[in-house]
């Protein structure tokens, strides 16, 4: 299994909503990622877990809060967002050793729009 | 940190003809340098990639080249097709696990 499954695929909210975008890996990747996209633009980095630990935060407002439950599930938690937010978010993982198996794998991503 | 540059942003061609994207990275330390396509709507793929212990790598239609003295790297298509049409970017990743990408170039293949 070399997928990174994302959902919800689309979402639409309201900018008193709260939401959650979840994504799954079962590569035994230790690393996993999330990163924001606008169109056109190069991915982002929002958050990076090691080992279920937060190991950067690249100094996202807190109205997002990165979960990490196990080694393979990553939630990205939404309150109060602003229609700037509105992105592709992409999920991703690898090894986080930097060894010879060292390529990020992306989720399809989860499209948000708020109103 | 490192910083990649990318170039050109948007790159159009027949049908047919190559195409060649090229980036620059800042960190000495970079020993790993992956390309991915993007198609619209779809996720970032890893197409091909690089260690800084090869100056050179081919997957059919498609190459990529490093001089390290320079600290730069290339994408080479060969025979473009229309289904080469996307955004393209590429990365390098240093000390760190986390890559650093370039900012993307739009390639368009007319038929």
């Amino acid at each position: 299994d070399t997928e990174v499954t994302q959902t919800p695929k689309h979402l639409v909210m309201g900018m008193t909503n709260k939401k959650s975008l979840k994504c799954e890996q079962h590569m035994g990747h230790r690393a996993m990622y999330w990163y924001k996209q606008k169109a056109k633009k190069p991915p982002e980095l929002m958050f990076v877990y090691s080992y279920e630990k937060l190991s950067i935060n690249e100094s996202v407002p807190s109205r997002f809060s990165p979960e990490c439950p196990n080694s393979s599930l990553l939630n990205l938690h939404l309150h109060a967002l602003q229609p700037e937010d509105s992105a592709l978010y992409l999920c991703a993982s690898s090894r986080p050793d930097g060894g010879s198996v060292s390529e990020l794998f992306f989720g399809e991503g989860s499209r948000l729009t708020v109103l | 940190g490192e910083n990649v540059e990318q170039h050109p942003s948007t790159l159009s061609v027949q049908e047919g003809d190559s195409a060649v994207i090229k980036c620059t990275y800042s960190d000495s330390a970079s020993n790993y340098f992956p390309w991915y396509k993007q198609e619209l709507g779809k996720r970032p793929q890893l197409i091909i990639d690089i260690r800084s212990n090869v100056g050179e790598k081919k997957d059919q239609r498609i190459a990529v080249t490093l001089n390290k003295t320079a600290k730069h790297f290339s994408l080479h298509i060969t025979e473009t097709q229309p289904e080469d049409s996307a955004v393209y970017f590429c990365a390098a990743r240093g000390g760190s696990y986390i890559p650093t990408f370039g900012r993307g170039t739009s390639l368009i293949v007319h038929p």
